[in-house]
This record gives structure tokens, C-alpha cells and sequence, in this order.
């Protein structure tokens, strides 16, 4: 099993320009997140899936959209980047809502000029 | 106010014990991790405790809560090279999504 997986590993954006980042996992887990991480800023969630066909706000949602495409894949949205978008942006999954462990992929790192 | 804190750094010579403190506020708390992210990887699940014990070892981790303080810490035994890592201390409460807060992650450094 990959386990969860991501990409781009690594992309350079202009101020203004749009992008998704994919995420897939095969463990079968019907919950997957989208957090960023920034310097000394731990990892703050920006939106979760907590079951096919639904989507929740996190912490700093602002910017950004996402798609739940089934039950493998969690997409990532930025519409017009921002450098305040500039990041490490990764995706994690868990069997359920209430478990308490997630999985998370390597990671995309973004910048935004 | 941040709800998880730690410190930035930690630094220890390879062999002695390494001890990462971490404070949160919730005190319905109800899981405490310690996720480990080795440089340039996603963060791993390292150890739990649920809220309802006092200490937790697995090998040469020993996880201690204290509830009454909101203090969590991670000692690392022996500690090696291959320990140097940031290490994440997070909690989650019952009831909810059990989606983890995050501290801001404290930075081991191992010196041989």
C-alpha cells in the first residue's frame, strides 16, 4: 500500500495564478484533511472531509476550495494564489471522523511569488 | 491564545535522555499525541495517551500526563541520531471530530 499520496511535491506559483493539489489514499479510511504548515506555526487545518460527498471548514479556510472526488481522492483548490499562500501543504486520512490516529502523505511544498 | 504549546528547540548529545514538555488548555481533552516528522516527510504517529491515565511507555518513549497542570511530556530514552526530528504534541476531545490541535512542534537535535 502507497498509504496516502501527493502531488506536486513541489510547485512555484505567480501571484495570481490557480491550482489544485491531488491527494489520494488507498486504505480505504473515509476521512481525509488538508492542513498547511508554516515556520514555527505547527499545522493549522484548512478543510476536512469527514465522508464522501461531505466537506468542513477548518481553521483557515480562506482562499482555498476543495473537492471529496470519491472516496480515494481529496483535492486542494487555490483559485488566485496569494504569497500569504506560500507553504507545506499536506493531507492526511483517518478510518473515521473519530479516530484518533490520521495518516499524512509527504507533502506539498508551494510557493507563491 | 494557542491552545497546545511547546518549545522550539531541543538539543542533547546521542546516548542521554531527551524530554519534549508540551501545556494544553482543553480540559476536556480527552487523546494526547506525539507525532514525530522527519526532515522533508509528512508527520507520523509516534504515541497516545488517552486522558484517563497517568503514563504510557512503549519501548524507549515514556509519555507522562499531568492533568492537573495540562502538562504532557515525551522522554526519549537513549536518545540516537535517528531521533532528530520535530516532534508535534497535539490533543483532540471527545464528542467532537476528533480532528487533533497542534502544538507548534519542537525541533530535536542530536549531537554524536
Amino acid at each position: 500500500n502507497a498509504g496516502v499520496t501527493q502531488t506536486p511535491k513541489f510547485q512555484v506559483l505567480k501571484t495570481g495564478q490557480s491550482m489544485t493539489l491531488q491527494c489520494a489514499q488507498d486504505m480505504n479510511h473515509n476521512s481525509m484533511y488538508w492542513y498547511r504548515q508554516d515556520p514555527g506555526m505547527g499545522l493549522r487545518l484548512i478543510y476536512y472531509s469527514a465522508s464522501e460527498g461531505t466537506t468542513d471548514k477548518g481553521e483557515v479556510p480562506n482562499g482555498y476550495n476543495v473537492s471529496r472526488l470519491n472516496k480515494r481522492e481529496f483535492s486542494l483548490r487555490l483559485e488566485s494564489a496569494a504569497p500569504s499562500q506560500t507553504s507545506v501543504y499536506f493531507c492526511a486520512s483517518s478510518p473515521d471522523r473519530s479516530s484518533y490516529e490520521q495518516y499524512f502523505g509527504p507533502g506539498t511544498r508551494l510557493t507563491v511569488t | 491564545g494557542e491552545d497546545v504549546e511547546q518549545s522550539l528547540f531541543l538539543s542533547v548529545r546521542e546516548g542521554d535522555s531527551s524530554v519534549i514538555n508540551c501545556t494544553y488548555t482543553d480540559s476536556s481533552s480527552t487523546y494526547l499525541y506525539w507525532y514525530k516528522q522527519e526532515p522533508g516527510a509528512g508527520l507520523q504517529l509516534l504515541t497516545y495517551i488517552f486522558s484517563n491515565m497517568d503514563m504510557k511507555q512503549d519501548q524507549r518513549l515514556t509519555v507522562l500526563l499531568n492533568k492537573k497542570d495540562k502538562h504532557l511530556s515525551l522522554r526519549i530514552a537513549d536518545t540516537q541520531t535517528g531521533d532528530s526530528a520535530i516532534y508535534f504534541c497535539a490533543e483532540s476531545i471527545q464528542g467532537g471530530s476528533y480532528i487533533p490541535t497542534f502544538g507548534r512542534g519542537t525541533s530535536l537535535i542530536v549531537h554524536p
